[in-house]
């Protein structure tokens, strides 16, 4: 079964330091997003991506984040300066089809991000 | 409110159901959303209803919607102990494309 894959599965970064969040979609799919979930709290959207530009972001993705499809199978989560309080688990996901048409997103194991 | 609420914690003994409760923010919500996390995994879709539906059964899963009160609950029958692990409702709020997740209940389940 096709699934998401995310990479590393654990980063360690001190304060101020950029970090890169790398997933690989599944293949066909179209839409792709990160949501965040810091320890014991809810999940959070952040930014959803679709055609090479984002289509959504949450009030949370600020001018310290970006995301980028590099080539046609990586899709990352760049965090310029990171504060303590990024530290969460970053989960990414994709779809056939954006969420209004209720496709199924498929979310990845996240890359739990430690900011010491 | 503003939040997707649901109850942290629910116990139950193997075999009895389960039933998980959620409710939700915006009543225009066209799509409401069950997920399952495991530990150290990622979130599973489980099943989930449009809003012009009352009910929706899927094996041992059962999802009631309540409209009027903005109300979604999740009824697992026959509970395994594989089936601890945290549920999260979500929402898509109408003319909106981001998914809003309640903080999910933690269900055990004990032999």
């Amino acid at each position: 079964e096709p699934e998401v894959t995310q990479t590393p599965s654990h980063q360690v970064t001190q304060m101020g330091q950029e970090v890169i969040l790398r997933c690989v979609p599944i293949s066909n799919h179209l839409y792709f997003y990160w949501y965040r979930q810091i320890l014991g709290q809810k999940v959070e959207f952040l930014v959803s991506f679709y055609n090479n530009e984002i289509s959504e972001k949450s009030e949370i993705f600020d001018d310290q984040f970006s995301v980028e499809r590099p080539d046609g199978s990586n899709f990352t989560l760049k965090i310029r300066s990171t504060k303590l309080e990024d530290s969460a688990m970053y989960f990414c996901a994709s779809s056939e089809m954006g969420l209004a048409a209720a496709y199924e997103q498929y979310f990845g194991p996240g890359t739990r991000l430690t900011v010491t | 409110g503003e939040d997707v609420e649901q109850s942290l914690f629910l116990s139950v003994r193997e075999g009895d159901s389960s039933v998980i409760n959620c409710t939700y923010t915006d009543s225009s919500s066209t799509y409401l959303y069950w997920y399952k996390q495991e530990p150290g995994a990622g979130l599973q879709l489980l099943t989930y209803i449009f809003s012009n539906m009352d009910m929706k059964q899927d094996q041992r899963l059962t999802v009631l919607l309540n409209k009027k009160d903005k109300h979604l609950s999740l009824r697992i029958a026959d509970t395994q102990t594989g089936d601890s692990a945290i549920y999260f409702c979500a929402e898509i709020p109408h003319n909106n494309n981001d998914m809003r997740f309640g903080a999910g209940t933690r269900l055990t389940v004990k032999p």
